[in-house]
């Protein structure tokens, strides 16, 4: 079965740039989507198709794919994007959803 | 505004049944579907399956296959998800979510408030 692989955790100081990889077989080839999920909240999409923002996520946020790595890169880190992201891929061999097991951003 | 508000928390017995709603408002319902999530306490996400919002059709994650059904009501803009033979470790939070797109491996724009659904034996 197809397995996308995130690291449990990130950390990273205020200001500076946030990187979470989300790792799976020639995932390049795929469409990834990645979301956001504060305490006691329900999931936000913040990228989706490997790099397109939906309206009202700041240019901070922005995504690329290639290769067996897709990355969520989040510049000028605020405390407010201290949450865990998940990743997500539509896996065409078996018609199902897959996510990524999530990565929890700490804002040092 | 688009939205998709769902029905309260249950708490039921091993082996009992749940059904959880998903109200959709505020936009064509035809031209998206719902996918179920599933997230256990202090758990990652989990996929449960899709329904497409205009003809119907579903897909489901291999786990559930059996025990889940899901539906819609096209005339009240509301999603349905059913999951039979319930067992302690069903205890999570589900939401549904919107699909941008109307295709099962869209990204997700619009969440519900999600239903906690607790099991007891």
């Amino acid at each position: 079965s197809y397995v996308l692989t995130q690291p449990p955790s990130v950390s990273v100081a205020p200001g500076k740039t946030a990187t979470i990889t989300c790792g799976g077989s020639n995932i390049g080839s795929k469409g990834v989507h990645w979301y956001r999920q504060k305490p006691g909240q329900a999931p936000v999409l913040v990228i989706h198709y490997d790099s397109d923002r939906p309206s009202g996520i700041p240019e901070r946020f922005s995504g690329s794919n290639s290769g067996n790595t897709a990355t969520l890169t989040i510049s000028r880190v605020e405390a407010g994007d201290e949450a865990d992201y998940y990743c997500q891929v539509w896996n065409s061999g078996t018609d199902h959803v897959i996510f990524g097991g999530g990565t929890r951003l700490t804002v040092l | 505004q688009v939205q998709l508000v769902q029905s309260g928390a249950e708490v039921k017995k091993s082996g009992a049944s749940v059904k959880v709603s998903c109200k959709a408002s505020g936009y064509s319902f035809s031209n998206h579907g719902v996918t179920w999530v599933r997230q256990a306490p202090g758990q990652g996400l989990e996929w449960m399956g899709w329904i497409s919002g205009s003809n119907g059709n579903t897909e489901f994650a291999q786990k559930f296959q059996g025990r889940l059904s899901m539906t819609t009501d096209t005339s009240t803009t509301t999603a349905y998800m059913e999951l039979r033979n319930l067992r302690s470790d069903d205890s999570a939070i589900f939401y549904c979510a919107r699909d941008t797109g109307g295709f099962a491996g869209d990204g997700l724009d619009i969440w519900g408030q999600g239903t906690m659904v607790t099991v007891s034996s």
